[in-house]
């Protein structure tokens, strides 16, 4: 079975600028979960999505972050502009349904310079 | 608030021997609980899960303990080897039963020592 796969995997920056990421989760999952995960910390939910609708974007800081999944399975993240502190790896996840299992993907890497 | 804790920031071990990894966390209605495992560079990965109405569960070289009347997840590891060492998170469901919110914890590190 394929797992979550991301892209880019590296990506460096300088504020200000925009970036975007992209996730296409295992065949079949309805969630996908996008999370931030700073340098010794655990991941931080971003957004939750179920199919194509959001289910939790609480902690989406929706000044300059937005991430859409449109047909309901790939989904991208786009922060424009980045600040410093976007510094992190962007983790996307998804799980057969809200309940099941939650699979990672191998997450970018953010350097804003 | 809602928060899931380790005890221990790194934890190391002899080859061979078990492992212990503990973590604490604060709210009572939480009902499924995740141990992830993250090699450098990496996702994480899988590697059990319980849920609250479970105080045990074991899988190929771990087990799962949960004590809900002290809020206490532990993973342990038998016969602990080199490919073991990682960052481990555990992590809880603190969501509704049905929207799979995950809070990780802050991860304890395991050295594996040869």
């Amino acid at each position: 079975e394929a797992g979550v796969a991301q892209s880019p995997r590296y990506k460096i920056i300088e504020k200000r600028q925009s970036v975007a990421f992209w996730c296409n989760p295992i065949s079949g999952h309805a969630t996908l979960y996008w999370y931030q995960q700073i340098l010794g910390q655990g991941p931080k939910l971003l957004i939750q999505f179920q199919n194509n609708g959001v289910v939790d974007d609480s902690q989406l800081p929706k000044d300059r972050f937005s991430a859409e999944r449109l047909k309901g399975v790939d989904s991208t993240l786009k922060i424009q502009p980045a600040k410093l502190e976007d510094s992190a790896v962007y983790l996307c996840a998804s799980s057969l349904d809200q309940v099941g299992k939650v699979y990672f993907g191998p997450g970018t890497r953010l350097t804003v310079l | 608030g809602e928060s899931v804790g380790l005890h221990l920031p790194t934890l190391s071990v002899q080859e061979g021997d078990n492992s212990i990894i503990n973590c604490a966390y604060s709210n009572s209605a939480s009902d499924y609980f995740i141990w992830y495992k993250q090699e450098s560079g990496k996702g994480p990965q899988f590697i059990i899960d319980i849920r609250s109405n479970m105080d045990k569960r074991q899988g190929q070289r771990v087990t799962v303990l949960l004590n809900k009347t002290v809020k206490h997840l532990s993973l342990q590891i038998a016969a602990t080897q080199p490919g073991d060492s990682a960052v481990y998170f555990c992590a809880e469901n603190t969501g509704s039963s049905n929207t799979g919110k995950l809070i990780f914890g802050q991860g304890t590190t395991l050295q594996v020592k040869p």
